[in-house]
This record gives structure tokens, C-alpha cells and sequence, in this order.
């Protein structure tokens, strides 16, 4: 059974830090792996995907990595601001036929001005 | 998100009611599906579509019941609401059941629902 697992649930960091969000998982099977974005009480914002042949994915400030042999993807932020604050989840699809999303608990960011 | 919209937004019902929400998609994906959102438990599948009058149930589909008759629309019904739906209700949509063709899952704004 597929699990994903976030570390840490909350982090608070100053202004102009770089950071990075952790995600792993139990079955590296993976087709991909996405990380998303939800602010408080609003819908998930998809930051970035990683099919299984990629090492990584850039946008903007955001870098993500995938380590499929390790059960492992790192969210990379740079030069964090007061508006990166929100949650971020991590989710790989479920093997099989559903499709369904397993999603990870999320980490909890507040950039401090 | 652009292609994916819910509706209501909110809505307040009593117990005992029937309640119908709406998820409606411009992208033609094949698949849609219904998660639920509550502290402590995260996102929950609830049913899921892979065609149209194609739908199957998710791991807390007792209490809700789906239909899609048309490849953009997958409605979630509460049959008699209680308490315990009250929740934040979310639609993704996905063009292939792993996501394998690279374009992953958009999901909607939410709905968020109270049961009085």
C-alpha cells in the first residue's frame, strides 16, 4: 500500500530564506509525482509535475526534485517571501486502475516578513 | 482553476436533505473524481469517473451517490445529509487514470458544505 509521508508538518522562516519541503514515499512504482499549493480555504493549486524519467522540475523560484530509487521528492524554494505562505502536498497516483491521488499530510510554510 | 468549476461555492443545508454538487469541465478529460477535505484525515476519495455513466467508489463513498451523463459534468449527491458531510468538497479531473500522460490533475475551487 502506497503511503506518503511529509517532513516537517509546520516550518515558520524568516524572509529571503531558501528552503526545501520534504515528501517520500513507500512504493517508488510511481508514474509521477506532483506538488500542489492550497491556501487557506481555497482549492489546490498544481505547482509542478515530475514524470518518473525526470530528475527535476523548475518554475520560477520553485525546484523540485525526484529520487525514485530513494522514495524521495524535496521542494526547493528560493528566496522564500511572505506570499509562499501556505500548505503544500505532495501526491503520487495510486497503482492500479483508479487513478486515485495518495496524498501526502502537507507541510504548513509561514514566511515572516 | 481555468477548465474546472464547482458549484455552489457554499451552501448551508439541514439534516435530512438531499444536496446536489456540481462539478462542470471545459478540458474533455475522461477521468473526474470527488475528494472530501477535513482537519486531521486530509484529502478523501470519495467516487470517481473514468467515461460517461462509468463511476466507481472511493475509500468514504457510503452516505453519496454520482452521476455523469455527459463528459463534462460529474454531479455528487447527498441523499440525506448529515452532520458528518459537513466537509469541503473538491472535483479533480485528469486525462489518463495515472496521470501518465504528463498533464496531472486540476482540481476545482471547492465547494464547502454545512449540515445544520
Amino acid at each position: 500500500k502506497q503511503e506518503v509521508t511529509q517532513i516537517p508538518a509546520a516550518l515558520s522562516v524568516p524572509e529571503g530564506e531558501n528552503l526545501v519541503l520534504n515528501c517520500s514515499f513507500t512504493d517508488s512504482a510511481i508514474y509521477n509525482l506532483q506538488w500542489f499549493r492550497q491556501d487557506p480555504g481555497k482549492g489546490l493549486t498544481s505547482l509542478l509535475l515530475i514524470q518518473s524519467s525526470q530528475r527535476e522540475q523548475t518554475s520560477g523560484r520553485l525546484n523540485a526534485s525526484l529520487d525514485k530509487s530513494s522514495g524521495r521528492s524535496t521542494l526547493y524554494i528560493a528566496a522564500s517571501q511572505p506570499g509562499d505562505s501556505a500548505t503544500y502536498l505532495c501526491a503520487v497516483p495510486n497503482p492500479g486502475n483508479t487513478g486515485k491521488l495518495i496524498f501526502g499530510q502537507g507541510t504548513t510554510l509561514q514566511v515572516k516578513p | 482553476d481555468a477548465g474546472i468549476t464547482q458549484s455552489p461555492r457554499h451552501k448551508v443545508t439541514e439534516t435530512g436533505t438531499p444536496v446536489t454538487l456540481r462539478c462542470h469541465q471545459t478540458e474533455n478529460h475522461r477521468y473526474m473524481y470527488w475528494y472530501r477535505q477535513d482537519p486531521g484525515h486530509g484529502l478523501r476519495l470519495i467516487h470517481y469517473s473514468y467515461g460517461v455513466k462509468d463511476t466507481d467508489k472511493g475509500e468514504v463513498s457510503d452516505g453519496y451517490s454520482v452521476s455523469r451523463s455527459k463528459t463534462e459534468d460529474f454531479l455528487l449527491t447527498l441523499e440525506s445529509a448529515t452532520s458528518s458531510q459537513t466537509s469541503v468538497y473538491f472535483c479533480a479531473i485528469a486525462p489518463g487514470g495515472q496521470g501518465a500522460s504528463g498533464y496531472g490533475y486540476t482540481f476545482g475551487s471547492g465547494t464547502r458544505l454545512t449540515v445544520v
